[in-house]
């Protein structure tokens, strides 16, 4: 049982540059999330979605798109990359009721932008 | 909105060593709390949550987190640290369909 998968793990873009990371979960959960960790800040929300072909706004979205067209992948899209974009992201499921039984997190992507 | 404080950014212990690490949060009705760690290189694992009854939840590994609603407080016990409980950790709170996160506590323990 996979969990929650994140592709890739690791990239290094230029400034300008463009990529998709994308979350897979195989736990038919309704909610998926991303966020971004940096030191100091916790985890931030950048986007989340309560069901397939929905999607909203969290509390960091500016530079970002994300997309659900299936149930079980939540594509998150950096249009022109910024060094102030370097950072690791977090893919989060959650079953029905919203996050009333907490997330079941990816292992990560590790983005750098120079 | 929902908001999470850990006021403990960094705490240093020797094994054997007691654990207490705060979190506080803001809203005053319903609420689901959680504490998360994370090992280093590693994804946020779930410690244990609260959602209501006995207000002493126990977790894996012999965490365990007293949620005491006057306060606003959910802090995170365990009586005798390990070198293996070096992480950071992560207090949460639902906000209807999301977590709030807490800036994190990181722990290092020293043999």
């Amino acid at each position: 049982n996979a969990g929650v998968t994140q592709t890739p793990k690791f990239r290094v873009l230029k400034t300008g540059q463009s990529m998709t990371l994308l979350c897979a979960q195989d736990m038919n959960h309704e909610y998926m999330y991303w966020y971004r960790q940096d030191p100091g800040m916790g985890l931030r929300l950048i986007h989340y979605s309560v069901g397939e072909g929905t999607t909203a706004k969290g509390e960091v979205p500016d530079g970002y798109n994300v997309s659900r067209l299936k149930k079980q992948n939540f594509l998150l899209g950096l249009e022109s990359a910024a060094p102030s974009q370097t950072s690791v992201y977090f893919c989060a499921s959650s079953p029905g009721q919203g996050a009333y039984y907490g997330y079941t997190f990816g292992s990560g992507t590790r983005l750098t932008v120079v | 909105a929902q908001s999470v404080s850990q006021h403990n950014h960094h705490v240093i212990l020797s094994e054997a060593a007691s654990l207490e690490l705060g979190c506080n949060y803001s809203y005053g009705g319903t609420v689901n709390l959680f504490w998360y760690v994370q090992y280093p290189g590693q994804h946020l694992q779930l410690l244990l949550k609260y959602f209501s009854g006995d207000p002493l939840v126990k977790g894996i590994k012999g965490f365990e987190a007293e949620f005491i609603k006057s306060k606003f407080s959910f802090n995170l016990r365990k009586p005798s640290v390990q070198w293996s409980d070096t992480a950071e950790y992560f207090c949460a709170v639902r906000n209807t369909d999301k977590l709030i996160f807490g800036t994190g506590t990181r722990l290092q323990v020293f043999p």
